[in-house]
């Protein structure tokens, strides 16, 4: 499996544009999780999915974000507009059940953002 | 809600040396999960320990889950220069999430 896969690696916008992060899971995995991460504020979650629904997006910092997982392979994640605090890095995880069946979660390589 | 609290949060070591990062929870884990991210990369799943008083090992390194599921270490003997990076605990309150710790950047001199 090529594991985890994140598109854009790199993303530089300017302030107020519309930025889309893609992510494909690990086929077979049933949950998939979105993570910000940044040096002030670590690795913090965004939203997570179980079996294409959204059960928990309360880390979505504001209605700027939104996500979506139209299907087990796809998910995407939404900001519109941006700003320049929304600069960080973006990490997709899959894993297979919520804990990861004991294998953990697996990372994407994530997307770096960078709003001018 | 739940604090997973890492330290110490930078530790510089000569390489050959140990290393130990601590995790402490505020509240009581279901189970507790380790990651390893290398400069520039991506968290990387390491091991999960579920049972009190748990202890695993890794070639050169060992997890220990505390008595009370509040605690959980990492220790590095006779660290390398590959094993530099920010190493992550992550804690799961029962019927919670899992959260992450802020984590503890290893650096290794040759």
């Amino acid at each position: 499996d090529a594991g985890v896969i994140q598109s854009p690696r790199h993303e530089v916008t300017e302030m107020g544009q519309e930025v889309t992060l893609r992510c494909k899971p690990i086929s077979g995995h049933d949950y998939l999780f979105w993570y910000r991460q940044t040096m002030m504020r670590g690795l913090e979650l965004l939203i997570y999915f179980n079996n294409n629904v959204p059960i928990d997006d309360s880390g979505m910092p504001e209605d700027r974000f939104s996500a979506k997982m139209p299907n087990a392979s796809f998910s995407t994640l939404k900001i519109q507009p941006s700003e320049p605090r929304d600069s960080a890095v973006y990490f997709c995880a899959s894993s297979l059940g919520g804990s990861g069946q004991g294998g953990g979660y697996t990372f994407g390589s994530g997307t770096r953002l960078t709003v001018v | 809600g739940q604090q997973v609290m890492q330290i110490p949060q930078y530790q510089h070591v000569q390489e050959g040396e140990d290393f130990t990062t601590y995790c402490n929870s505020s509240t009581t884990l279901s189970n507790i999960q380790w990651y390893k991210q290398r400069p520039g990369g991506h968290p990387v799943f390491l091991i999960q320990l579920v049972k009190s008083g748990e202890v695993k090992k890794q070639k050169r390194l060992t997890f220990q889950f505390g008595e009370a599921k509040k605690n959980s270490s990492l220790h590095i003997t006779a660290t390398q220069t590959t094993d530099v990076g920010t190493y992550f605990c992550a804690g799961r309150g029962y019927g919670q999430n899992f959260v992450f710790g802020p984590g503890t950047r290893l650096s290794v001199l040759p």
